[in-house]
């Protein structure tokens, strides 16, 4: 089965810096997803690993240790505009099924 | 990266109702993807759909309920049949398609739907 945790909800303070955290346990890994989703909007792709370590895109940053089961995605440079749900998908061994679980997201709020 | 149109993208409708949500893609993709999103919850997935098939349905959802047609590689719909009121959520759509460098999953904008 499938489990993805990560917290409902966090805030933070416009500039400042955010950690939210995922982890998960599922039968078999083929990498990890971040998506934002602004309220009454789609989900939009923020990042992809695959392999341990951190790949950073501007002020988002997404870090993975296969072997703890742990991911997080960092905020830099907080913006109110970056208040949203942020979700966590991991998608399974391609030898089962390829089609990525979601957590059920965390809530963040920026203030200024 | 692939372009999804989905329409409606909101309905308030009638209890025992049904409701088609069509999904139109920019390229040709070899699955779709069915998910419902009810409020403070994640994504969960109702049925993945293949041009020239029959859809494959997630655990407690039926055919029958959400009958599904793909008939070609750009456009697919999804029926809320019967409607009631717990069928109230966010219907989205989805592909896997190239995205920063690797595959990942864009979505329609979404329907919100309503059962009164």
């Amino acid at each position: 089965g499938q489990n993805i945790d990560q917290p409902t909800e966090m805030t933070a303070t416009e500039g400042a810096i955010v950690q939210i955290n995922c982890t998960y346990q599922t039968s078999g890994f083929n990498g990890l997803f971040w998506y934002q989703q602004h309220a009454g909007e789609a989900p939009t792709f923020l990042s992809y690993n695959v392999l341990d370590g951190l790949e950073e895109k501007g002020r988002f940053s997404s870090f993975l240790s296969r072997s703890k089961g742990y991911s997080y995605l960092l905020l830099k440079e907080l913006q109110m505009k970056d208040s949203a749900s942020y979700l966590c998908a991991v998608r399974p061994d391609p030898g089962g099924s390829y089609i990525p679980t979601f957590g059920r997201g965390t809530s963040l709020i920026v203030h200024p | 990266s692939a372009v999804i149109s989905q329409k409606p993208s909101r309905d308030i409708c009638q209890r025992g109702t049904s409701l088609t949500i069509q999904c139109q893609v920019d390229s040709q993709v070899t699955m779709m993807f069915w998910y419902r999103q009810q409020p403070g919850q994640s994504l969960t997935l109702i049925a993945t759909a293949n041009q020239g098939s029959e859809a494959t349905y997630e655990s407690g959802f039926v055919i029958d309920k959400f009958p599904i047609s793909r008939p070609n590689l750009t456009f697919s719909t999804l029926t809320v049949s019967n409607m009631s009121p717990e069928d109230s959520s966010i219907y989205l759509c989805s592909v896997e398609a190239e995205q920063g460098g690797g595959y990942g999953y864009t979505f329609g904008s979404g329907t919100r739907l309503t059962v009164v």
